[in-house]
């Protein structure tokens, strides 16, 4: 199995500009979540979707954050416009309840200067 | 609200034992440990469900006391490839939803 697969993995982007985070599940996982580590804060969870419905964002710091999940195979997390304390660590993860391990993705790192 | 974790860090020598604590202020469904290593995701080290059972694999084995809403990770032996951040990460209420500690830095040396 490839594992959770993110997209990019580096990105340094100005300040305003829009950022998208991409995110493939594992086959066959049935939820998803998207998580923020910083030094100060930790792993933080912004969002997670079951079946591809969201359930509960009340995570996402505010209205320039955004996610999707268009399909089980396939999820975003925008941010529009990008801010430097935006600065961070953005993690996508999966699971099937059944198993109820998360894998994540390798994260993808995000500078906004 | 963030399960806390004890100690922030801990510096190791090959060989010692260390523990690692976790406590949160909800009734807790089950807890999860991870380790982290630096640049790296999150890797899931094993789960524990409510019912006050013990867990291991190795020289890591793990506790959950649900009564006192706080779960203890124990490192036997400690080897170099041990280093990294722990997370605990706490399910209560909500099925599925994990909300991970503040994180403990453990280092090995020899």
């Amino acid at each position: 199995d490839a594992g959770v697969i993110q997209s990019p993995r580096h990105e340094v982007t100005e300040m305003g500009q829009e950022v998208t985070l991409r995110c493939k599940p594992i086959s066959g996982h049935d939820y998803l979540f998207w998580y923020r580590q910083t030094m100060m804060r930790g792993l933080e969870l912004l969002i997670y979707f079951n079946n591809n419905v969201p359930i509960d964002d009340s995570g996402m710091p505010e209205d320039r954050f955004s996610a999707k999940m268009p399909n089980a195979s396939f999820s975003t997390l925008k941010i529009q416009p990008s801010e430097p304390r935006d600065s961070a660590v953005y993690f996508c993860a999966s699971t099937w309840r059944g198993v109820d391990t998360i894998y994540f993705g390798e994260g993808s790192w995000l500078t906004v200067v | 609200q963030q399960p806390v974790q004890s100690p922030q860090a801990v510096i190791l020598r090959e060989g010692e034992d260390a523990v690692i604590n976790c406590s949160s202020s909800k009734a807790l469904y089950s807890v999860h440990w991870y380790r982290q290593k630096h640049g790296e995701a999150p890797v899931f080290l094993m789960i524990l469900l409510k019912g006050g059972e013990q867990k291991g694999h190795d020289k890591i084995s793990a506790s959950f006391n649900e009564k006192k809403q706080q779960s203890s990770l124990y490192l036997t032996a400690s080897q170099l490839s041990y280093s990294g951040t722990y997370f605990c990460g706490t399910e209560s209420g909500t099925a599925s939803k994990l909300t991970f500690g503040t994180g403990t830095r453990l280092q090995v040396t020899l």
